[in-house]
């Protein structure tokens, strides 16, 4: 079936240090969302990628969707210790009738100070 | 003014027990939406409703009964409470029922089952 997958599952980086997750989908995405969700609370909407290729900034935030549009990536630049997080992606379901939105599995920054 | 809003935040129960969370949300959205987050931080959708009607009804147990009294509203109710449904349920919404459009969570209902 479809999946979704995200790497790493975990990472530490000490604060000033960039931080990139990668998303990689089974099959092509319409579209891929991110979502970051803090310690204890809920998911927030980021952003979301539409066009193959496409990059989007977000001050030290840079989304970049592939141009096979089966992969995606978040870069943050000089992280900071507001960066804590689970980093999620999240991308259409391609096999079912009707819309449902897969998120992948997360991934989960920490940012030593 | 909360967006998406959920009662209780907390829930501790025994097993057995019968237990419901309610869901409001007054940005006018169409699509409402349950997902279960497990400790390994998977979300799991759970069930979509739009404009009242119920659209996904994911693999869950028939415990597990979702209500839309109106569009605003997606209110969970669980039977038999067991072990295995400790967890942070969130309640979402999105303005269509479309993959495309972005989701707002509620804060969540950590749900403990002892």
């Amino acid at each position: 079936g479809q999946q979704v997958m995200q790497i790493p599952q975990y990472q530490h980086v000490q604060e000033g240090e960039d931080f990139t997750t990668y998303c990689n989908s089974s099959t092509t995405l319409s579209n891929i969302q991110w979502y970051k969700q803090r310690p204890g609370g809920h998911p927030v909407f980021l952003i979301q990628l539409v066009k193959s290729g496409e990059v989007k900034k977000q001050k030290r935030l840079t989304f970049q969707f592939g141009e096979a549009k089966k992969n995606s990536s978040l870069h943050i630049t000089a992280t900071q210790t507001t960066d804590v997080g689970t980093y999620f992606c999240a991308g259409p379901s391609m096999k079912t009738s009707y819309d449902k939105v897969i998120f992948g599995p997360g991934t989960s920054l920490s940012v030593i100070p | 003014d909360t967006a998406v809003s959920q009662t209780p935040k907390y829930l501790v129960t025994q097993m057995g027990n019968d237990k419901s969370i309610k869901c409001e949300q007054n940005l006018g959205h169409d699509t409402m939406y349950w997902y279960k987050q497990d400790s390994k931080k998977f979300l799991k959708i759970m069930f979509s409703y739009n404009n009242k009607e119920l659209i996904i009804n994911e693999t869950v147990p028939n415990r597990f009964s979702p209500k839309s009294p109106d569009k605003a509203h997606l209110n969970l109710h669980i039977n038999s409470l067991e072990l295995g449904d400790s967890a942070v349920y969130f309640c979402a919404s999105s303005q269509r029922l479309q993959s495309s459009y972005e989701q707002y969570f509620g804060p969540g209902t950590r749900l403990t089952v002892t």
